[in-house]
């Protein structure tokens, strides 16, 4: 069945240095990916997103690249800050059709001082 | 920036006694959401609304969960007889476009405890 799932539960990083957040994914027909971030006690905050056809994109201080020989996608953090501290999920839309996001179980970074 | 609105934060109930959980999706947006997730745990898929009917529904929406949009601005979630299962964060989700093009907006959720 599909399963989108993360290799590390928990990263800790120092404060000015860079991280890297990892997820596979198992449906090979997913099209859509999502980074979201969520802080304690709210919601998933939407960060960046891919499409299939596509392996790397960009945005402020977060990069996401999709491997999909692989099934892998990453999100990469630059000079991480100490609010970038907070839960991290992948989540995959699968087939144009389906509108269900399915997330990965979340890797916790912190960062320190 | 838009805001999806959950109410209550958290909210307390018996075993056994409905709750509604309620949300203001974004004004422009027209596809609607229920997640939940248990403490520690990752975010479940439970219900998408579309044009005043559901349109996708996981397993764990059974017969005891239902869904109303009953005033164009108000999108609701209904347990009908809680569990102890049933404790969870439950966020409401809302998107402008099917496909999420745009990504979801997520609300902060509400706290629900069942005792």
């Amino acid at each position: 069945g599909e399963s989108v799932g993360l290799h590390l539960p928990t990263l800790s990083v120092q404060e000015g240095d860079n991280s890297i957040i990892n997820c596979a994914y198992s449906n090979s027909a997913s099209d859509y990916f999502i980074w979201y971030k969520q802080e304690s006690g709210k919601g998933p905050q939407f960060i960046i997103d891919i499409r299939s056809n596509m392996d790397k994109r960009q945005g402020q201080r977060v990069t996401v690249l999709l491997n999909k020989t692989v099934k892998h996608l990453s999100l990469q953090i630059a000079a991480t800050q100490p609010g970038d501290s907070a839960v991290y999920f992948c989540a995959e839309l699968g087939n144009f059709g389906n509108e269900k996001l399915t997330f990965g179980t979340g890797t916790r970074l912190t960062i320190i001082p | 920036e838009p805001e999806v609105t959950q109410t209550p934060s958290h909210q307390v109930t018996q075993m056994g006694q409905e709750v509604i959980l309620r949300c203001v999706p974004i004004s422009n947006h027209l596809y609607f959401y229920w997640y939940r997730q248990i403490l520690g745990q990752k975010v479940e898929f439970l219900v998408s609304f579309y044009n005043n009917e559901i349109s996708e529904k996981s397993e764990i929406f059974d017969d005891q969960f239902s869904v109303e949009r009953p005033d164009g601005s108000n999108f609701t979630l209904k347990i009908r007889s809680t569990k102890l299962e049933d404790s969870a964060m439950y966020f409401c989700a809302s998107s402008r476009l099917r496909t999420g093009n745009y990504g979801y907006t997520f609300g902060s959720g509400t706290r629900l405890t069942v005792v």
